[in-house]
């Protein structure tokens, strides 16, 4: 069974400082990656893919790949208080199918 | 433009009652996903929809729950003898084929069986 494990938090950073939100996947040959943000009471937004080994920036966020290892991060510089939400990791299986895994996210509290 | 548009926001039903949701998928996405949500878990994927394709059903719980798409576009999510159990958050997702499958999400429709 595919899984796709996010430390479910909180975690809790002060304004201005950097958060870094982990996860893990079990299918080896997964392609793509995605980091969706979720606010209270709101439907997943999609922030980040990523597709290749590395880094990829945007401002503020920066989304970083390692398939060897079999995680992807998600880094957010600068953390403001509205940057407070639940962070969904979700995962594309290898072979055409089409269907992401998602983590069961992580919450992130940034405190004034 | 235009995002995904789901309808009814909310919803409150009887057990036993049928429901219909309804998705309006972001012009020109062929890939619609519906997902279910209940409070405070993650997101349970129900069915897939790509371009004319059947669709994948695998995630659909039950005999209850039943989905179409019509003319590739507008998607109907369909319960039938609703059980409390289905009182969840219903996020219906568009993604253009060929993109990598980002997903835009929709608001969802909240229901409630009481």
């Amino acid at each position: 069974q595919k899984e796709v494990e996010q430390n479910s938090g909180p975690l809790s950073v002060p304004e201005g400082a950097i958060a870094s939100l982990n996860c893990t996947y079990s299918d080896r040959g997964s392609q793509s990656f995605f980091w969706y943000r979720q606010y209270s009471g709101k439907s997943p937004e999609l922030i980040m893919s990523i597709y290749s080994n590395g880094d990829k920036e945007d401002g503020r966020f920066t989304a970083q790949l390692n398939k060897a290892s079999q995680y992807v991060s998600l880094l957010i510089r600068d953390s403001q208080p509205s940057d407070s939400a639940t962070y969904l990791c979700a995962v594309n299986p290898e072979g055409g199918s089409y269907i992401p895994t998602f983590g069961r996210g992580t919450s992130l509290i940034v405190h004034p | 433009g235009a995002g995904v548009s789901q309808s009814p926001s909310n919803k409150v039903t009887e057990k036993g009652k049928d429901v219909e949701l309804r998705c309006d998928p972001i012009s020109g996405h062929t890939a619609l996903y519906w997902y279910r949500q209940s409070l405070g878990q993650g997101l349970e994927f129900l069915i897939y929809f790509q371009g004319n394709s059947a669709p994948d059903k695998s995630g659909l719980p039950s005999d209850r729950f039943s989905a179409e798409r019509t003319g590739g576009s507008v998607s109907t999510l369909t319960i039938q003898r609703t059980q409390q159990e289905d009182s969840a958050v219903y996020l219906c997702a568009s993604s253009l084929h060929g993109t990598g499958r980002e997903q835009y999400f929709g608001p969802g429709t909240r229901l409630t069986v009481t």
